[in-house]
């Protein structure tokens, strides 16, 4: 069965720092994709960035970039120049044939 | 326009009460699913669907039942509606196929409250 794990129930950050969220997971499959969600407090979930389990380069978009660290099963979220609009839950998910999250991050950006 | 959209988006009902919530979508995907949102727990999948004839229970799929109308179309009931069922209810979609294709995109929730 698949698991997602996040240690850090809250996060705090300074405007402008960068902030890492970290996710690991476990899974007995070969090929899987890891994703992750924003929820601000307004409640949608939000698609920020996906990794491949065969992908040799880390997975960036924006301002979001992942760290994936295979051997390690760890794909932890790195937020450069953080904003006060980044202030929100964060989840990290696993595909394999179903989507499993984690419990969350709450990240606060302070200025 | 939201690509994924649900309906209602808030709803208080009473114990015992049969409810319908509905989740229609615009991005032509095949794969619609169903999940619940309690603090501290995350999401939950509850149903899930990869086309019109095809329906799955997910991890929590007792005391609910699913429809699918359409590809556009994934409507969720609860026949008979109990306290603990009280939390956010998200409708997504994917369009499937392996990797990025099988990023899920999520309506705005349902806020379900059962008294």
């Amino acid at each position: 069965a698949q698991k997602i794990t996040q240690t850090q129930p809250g996060m705090f950050v300074q405007e402008k720092e960068a902030v890492t969220l970290d996710c690991t997971y476990d899974t007995s499959d070969q090929s899987y994709g890891l994703f992750w969600y924003k929820q601000p407090s307004s409640g949608e979930m939000i698609f920020l960035i996906y990794q491949g389990s065969y992908d040799e380069q880390n997975a960036t978009e924006g301002r979001y970039s992942l760290n994936f660290q295979k051997a390690r099963k760890s794909a932890n979220l790195v937020i450069s120049a953080s904003q006060l609009g980044d202030s929100a839950m964060y989840f990290c998910a696993i595909y394999t044939d179903k989507l499993i999250f984690g419990t969350g991050t709450r990240l606060q950006v302070f200025p | 326009d939201a690509d994924v959209t649900q309906t209602p988006r808030n709803r208080i009902t009473k114990t015992g009460k049969r409810i319908m919530l509905e989740c229609s979508q615009t991005k032509g995907h095949d794969r619609m699913y169903w999940y619940r949102q309690d603090p501290g727990l995350g999401l939950r999948l509850i149903y899930y669907s990869f086309d019109v004839k095809d329906i799955n229970k997910g991890e929590i799929s007792d005391g609910y039942s699913v429809s699918r109308q359409a590809q556009a179309k994934f409507s969720l009931s609860l026949e008979s509606a109990i306290p603990n069922q009280t939390a956010l209810y998200f409708c997504a979609t994917s369009g499937g196929s392996g990797g990025v294709k099988e990023t899920q995109y999520f309506g705005p929730g349902t806020r379900l409250l059962v008294l």
